[in-house]
């Protein structure tokens, strides 16, 4: 059964950083590209990130493009999102999400979510 | 960046009931649409890829179809469990974006 569990979410100050960690299991983790999606209180869908099972194509939504860096450790099974500088607006349940196989991009599978809150 | 709109917003519908979003696309994206359906507190989950294709165990009474840029997600007959909001996706380019959701609500 595919599992994909994040932690690391909390409060944080405007300012501030916070490092998600997504661990996988029930799959071939490092033959999967990942992404991140994340969800503000009470509204829609937006997609943050993307990240290739070889680490070799990475992209961003402008609005986290250069304060946030997706990352894995195909060792661990494990997908991150260090998110630096963040802003009232990071304020979001963030899903790692794996892509279908095969060289896909959208999503097949969902975490639960992991809440940031970004407050003073 | 490719933009993703929904029609409508919010609908409601009755159980056994045909039920048909529509999802446009700003430019064509070929075939690289997905669906997918949230229920309240809950992960989304994966109902749809390459605009037709059913995610595995997802129930037939789910369909989905394209025309030009132009896309629809059919739920042939409403059962109480699929109350919920539904999105669309585009994945053609990246930025990979989400439409603005449709709530399906009870009527």
């Amino acid at each position: 059964e595919v599992q994909l569990v994040e932690s690391g979410g909390g409060l944080v100050q405007p300012g501030g950083s916070l490092r998600l960690s997504c661990a996988a299991s029930g799959f071939t983790f490092s033959s999967y590209s990942m992404n991140w999606v994340r969800q503000a209180p009470g509204k829609g869908l937006e997609w943050v990130s993307f990240l290739s099972d070889t680490t070799r194509t990475i992209y961003y939504a402008d609005s986290v493009k250069g304060r946030f860096t997706i990352s894995r450790d195909n060792a661990k099974n494990s997908l991150f999102l260090q998110m630096d500088s963040l802003t009232a607006e990071d304020t979001a349940v963030y899903y790692c999400t794996r892509s279908r196989p095969l060289g896909g991009v959208t999503p097949d599978y969902w975490g639960q979510g992991t809440l940031v809150t970004v407050s003073s | 960046d490719i933009q993703m709109t929904q029609s409508p917003s919010s609908l409601s519908a009755s159980v056994g009931e045909r039920v048909t979003i529509t999802c446009r696309a700003s430019q064509g994206i070929g075939n690289s649409l997905a669906w997918f359906q949230q229920k309240p507190g809950k992960a989304p989950k994966s109902l749809i890829f390459a605009a037709s294709s059913l995610h595995s165990g997802v129930p037939s009474r789910f369909s989905g179809s394209a025309s030009g840029t132009d896309f629809t997600l059919t739920i042939s007959s409403l059962q109480p469990e699929d109350f919920a909001t539904y999105y669309c996706q585009q994945y053609t380019t990246y930025p990979y974006n989400f439409g603005q959701g449709t709530k399906l609500e009870i009527k």
